[in-house]
């Protein structure tokens, strides 16, 4: 299982744009990234998910360098419902597991 | 469409009690999974169900059981709770890697 690494933590103003980078240098061929988002005391939702290059829908891009060992979610514009926990997932169809710790992202007014 | 639904929302039990938490999803999904979540840290595995009929072992099946009553269904099962098992327990479904896992609202589990 790929494991990644995230910041713990980040703060922005709202208005920016953040910027959440996750390495994964042990990322297998077969593997996707993939990105979640958490509120205090619900699940995690589903936020963004690519193999390679550059992914973007109505929520956030995802930018994948080609050796991807390495990934980065943009948000454009955060507000401050954004202020949640963001984390990163690494696997195929059938292990996409492990969470970590994640990023703990404050918007601040 | 409810997604991912979980019964209780909220469980206290003492230590050495039974109880098992109910998930059932609606979007047909081949994939179960069961998760907790301790205050700070991130979700950690319990078991997961690929397809109907199988049930594996994920990062911390120690003191749980599983099932998969069917499609639907993926009950969790504390045979002798603990007061290290006191979490909040989250179960996910999914069907293709496209789609990501959905989540259900969680069971904050107290053991006292």
């Amino acid at each position: 299982l790929a494991k990644t690494t995230q910041p713990i933590s980040m703060d922005s103003y709202e208005g920016q744009e953040v910027n959440i980078t996750c390495s994964h240098n042990n990322i297998a061929t077969n593997d996707y990234i993939t990105w979640y988002q958490q509120f205090p005391s619900q699940g995690p939702r589903f936020i963004i998910q690519g193999y390679k290059t550059k992914v973007t829908n109505e929520v956030a891009s995802l930018f994948i360098p080609a050796d991807r060992k390495s990934s980065t979610l943009s948000l454009p514009r955060v507000s401050l419902s954004d202020t949640a926990v963001y984390y990163c997932l690494v696997g195929d169809t059938g292990n996409q597991f492990y969470f970590g710790t994640g990023t703990s992202l404050t918007v601040i007014p | 469409n409810a997604g991912v639904t979980q019964t209780p929302k909220f469980q206290v039990l003492k230590t050495g009690q039974s109880m098992t938490l109910q998930c059932a999803q609606d979007m047909n999904h081949n994939s179960m999974y069961w998760y907790r979540q301790d205050p700070g840290m991130g979700l950690r595995l319990i078991y997961y169900s690929a397809s109907e009929g199988t049930t594996d072992k994920g990062e911390v099946p120690n003191g749980y059981n599983v099932s998969r009553l069917n499609k639907r269904e993926f009950s969790l099962r504390l045979e002798s709770a603990a007061p290290s098992q006191t979490s909040v327990y989250f179960c996910a479904s999914s069907e293709t890697i496209a789609g990501g896992t959905h989540f259900g609202p969680g069971t904050r589990l107290t053991v006292l």
